[in-house]
């Protein structure tokens, strides 16, 4: 199975700052990767899928990049509301694979 | 309201049997490929079986393959995760998902809880 490595774990940010996760993949997997963000309690919710495209609904202050096995996720003007848990997920390979997560705290 | 709606997960001892279900509602169902997906307690997200829009395709896990069935209804918008010979490591939040065009999951449901101890 294809192993997708989330950096950092848990990274602690301002309100109004930038913040950009990344997500490794073991292997080539073109552009079929999706972000996800999931609240306490609560199911995930798509972000960015094909890797840099923005879900319908979704604040224009998330994007994606990356290709192959290097992709980053970045947030700019963090708002109280983006403090949760992020995950990447592969869609090249069967079977899909996600990142282990990183958790995204308020500084 | 689009929506998935998950049910039947519980407490059930090691080796037992459950049926989840999932309804689906506010979108065609009968175009989507539909998904499991669960999460143990402080684990990453695990994606457990899909089945095609008619049935005619169904693809597991390798933890799962050969124990669990997933079947849907399209006359009641509605899929299905029969598990048997459960396992304390499949103790988790169930997650039924619609699958989107770029192989992502668009639409995620409450979750439905299932815990496997005696």
């Amino acid at each position: 199975d294809i192993q997708m490595t989330q950096s950092p774990s848990s990274v602690s940010a301002a309100v109004g700052d930038s913040v950009t996760i990344t997500c490794r993949a073991s292997q080539g997997i073109n552009s079929w990767l999706a972000w996800y963000q999931q609240k306490p309690g609560k199911a995930p919710n798509l972000l960015i899928y094909l890797a840099s495209r923005l879900q319908s609904g979704v604040p224009s202050r998330f994007s994606g990049s990356g290709s192959g096995t290097d992709f980053a996720l970045t947030i700019t003007s963090l708002q109280p509301e983006d403090f949760a848990t992020y995950f990447c997920q592969q869609a090249n390979t069967f079977p899909s694979t996600f990142g282990q997560g990183t958790k995204l705290e308020i500084k | 309201e689009v929506q998935l709606v998950e049910s039947g997960g519980g407490l059930v001892q090691p080796g037992g049997s459950l049926r989840l279900s999932c309804a689906a509602s506010g979108f065609s169902f009968r175009i989507y490929w539909m998904s499991w997906v669960r999460q143990a307690p402080g684990k990453r997200l695990e994606w457990v079986a899909n089945i095609k829009q008619d049935g005619s395709e169904r693809y597991y896990v390798d933890s799962v393959r050969g124990r669990f069935t997933i079947s849907r209804d399209n006359a009641n918008n509605s899929v299905s995760l029969q598990m048997n010979s459960l396992r304390a490591e499949d103790s988790a939040v169930y997650y039924c998902t619609r699958d989107s065009g770029g192989r992502a999951f668009d639409l995620w449901g409450q979750g439905t809880v299932v815990t496997v101890s005696s």
